[in-house]
């Protein structure tokens, strides 16, 4: 079974652009959720989405947010990046939200 | 509020010897408990899982073990191996909605 992608890896965008990343989950996961990890503030949670619709959000400004299509995959979106908003990116994915999720590689944004 | 704590920012031990990681949680809440490791440039991998109905759970090297009461919870490997190097994060949940820990640096020594 393929495990979580996503695109792109890496990204330098400039402050007050804005930006997309992609998720695609473990075929036949539902559940996908983001995360923002910073070397001070560790792994924190953004939102989570099952069949479509977001379950939970996490506290993040109204700038970051995200949808999931049919097919379970998810993007997030990022409006009028900041300088502090550079850090990893991860999605992780499971079958239902409870049970074990499942990380992809990340993708790097880095905010000039 | 930081719900989900891992008080030592890094860990060093010997290879063959044991590596206890800990963890403190706030939350009484939080029903589930989960360890991943973590190397430079790759996204945290799944490592072992406890439910709160447990206090103990082993997978070969490594056990977890949680104290309700104290609301806290270690994971032991033993033994240590080099490639054990990596950042642990602690992760709670009492819904779908997981809170990670900061994380512990290991690193074992040859």
């Amino acid at each position: 079974k393929a495990g979580v992608t996503q695109t792109p890896r890496y990204l330098i965008k400039t402050r007050g652009q804005q930006v997309t990343l992609s998720c695609s989950p473990i075929s036949g996961h539902r559940s996908v959720s983001w995360y923002q990890q910073t070397p001070g503030q560790g792994l924190q949670f953004l939102f989570e989405y099952f069949s479509e619709t977001q379950r939970n959000k996490g506290n993040f400004p109204g700038r970051f947010s995200g949808r999931q299509f049919s097919n379970s995959r998810s993007e997030m979106n990022v409006s009028t990046l900041e300088l502090g908003d550079s850090a990893l990116y991860l999605c992780a994915s499971s079958l239902w939200g409870r049970d074990t999720q499942y990380f992809g590689p990340g993708t790097r944004l880095t905010v000039l | 509020d930081q719900q989900v704590k891992q008080n030592s920012p890094s860990l060093s031990v010997q290879e063959g010897r044991i590596s206890i990681l800990n963890c403190d949680y706030t939350n009484s809440m939080f029903d589930y408990f989960l360890w991943y490791k973590k190397y430079p440039a790759e996204g945290p991998t799944f490592l072992i899982s406890i439910s709160s109905i447990k206090d103990k759970n082993e997978d070969g090297r490594f056990t977890v073990f949680l104290n309700k009461s104290a609301k806290h919870l270690s994971l032991h490997i033993v033994p240590s191996q080099p490639g054990d190097s990596a950042v642990y994060f602690c992760a709670a949940s009492a819904s779908e909605k997981l809170v990670f820990g900061k994380g512990t640096k290991l690193t074992v020594n040859p």
